[in-house]
């Protein structure tokens, strides 16, 4: 039960776009259509933001979407604002009815 | 108000236990499917056990699995996690979340500190 691999940091100024990737294996990322994203400001709880991979639930802006190809997962952030900065975590099932977890990445605006 | 509530984490000595709550309000509780996550000071999400509706299905991370024990009581609408043979490692803010097409709806946590 290895975390999915996230970086650990990106950046990008106000109106750009970012893509944070999350690369897990074929028994996790690539053999489930079911990875979703999470936003967590500073002491705050985690949100969700995407999930069944690129769906977005109501009230989550549609500057956020995610993909997947393969084994890796990718969540993009359009026309970055500055209240995006917080971290991002993936997360995929796994095998037997688990989930798992990127590191996460620290998303900064410039 | 839709919305989860945690309670019960607190300071433990290792090798001891707590039993972690998650009161439900707002929606219908025994139609989700409910999961433990938990965070370090500092570190990453971490997932620990997930629940089925009727309770019958439980599953853990191997790091916890024989010391944790999830449970759910859908008369009470709440949530358990009971925890023992606590390490120093276990640490935590415990965050409990309803399923429903991604983990949608946290609590706020509550946090345990393993220390002599």
């Amino acid at each position: 039960q290895s975390a999915l691999t996230q970086p650990a940091s990106v950046s990008g100024s106000p109106g750009q776009s970012i893509t944070i990737s999350c690369t897990g294996t074929s028994s996790d990322v690539g053999g489930y259509n079911y990875v979703s994203w999470y936003e967590q400001h500073p002491g705050k709880a985690p949100k969700l933001m995407i999930y069944d991979v690129s769906k977005r639930p109501s009230g989550v802006s549609n500057r956020f979407s995610g993909s997947k190809s393969g084994n890796t997962a990718s969540l993009t952030i359009s026309g970055l604002q500055a209240e995006d900065e917080a971290d991002y975590y993936c997360c995929s099932y796994a095998s037997s009815h688990t989930l798992i977890f990127g590191g996460g990445t620290k998303l900064t605006v410039l | 108000e839709v919305q989860l509530v945690e309670s019960g984490g607190g300071l433990v000595q290792p090798g001891g236990s707590l039993r972690l709550s998650c009161a439900a309000s707002g929606f219908t509780f025994s139609s989700h499917r409910m999961h433990w996550v938990r965070q370090a000071p500092g570190k990453g999400l971490v997932w620990v056990s997930l629940i089925d509706t009727d309770g019958y299905t439980t599953t853990y991370a191997d790091s916890v699995k024989g010391r944790f024990t999830i449970s759910r009581d859908n008369a009470k609408n709440t949530l358990y996690l009971q925890v023992n043979s606590l390490r120093a490692e276990d640490t935590a803010v415990y965050y409990c979340a309803r399923d429903g097409g991604g983990l949608g709806l946290w609590g706020q946590g509550t946090l345990v500190t393993v220390s002599s």
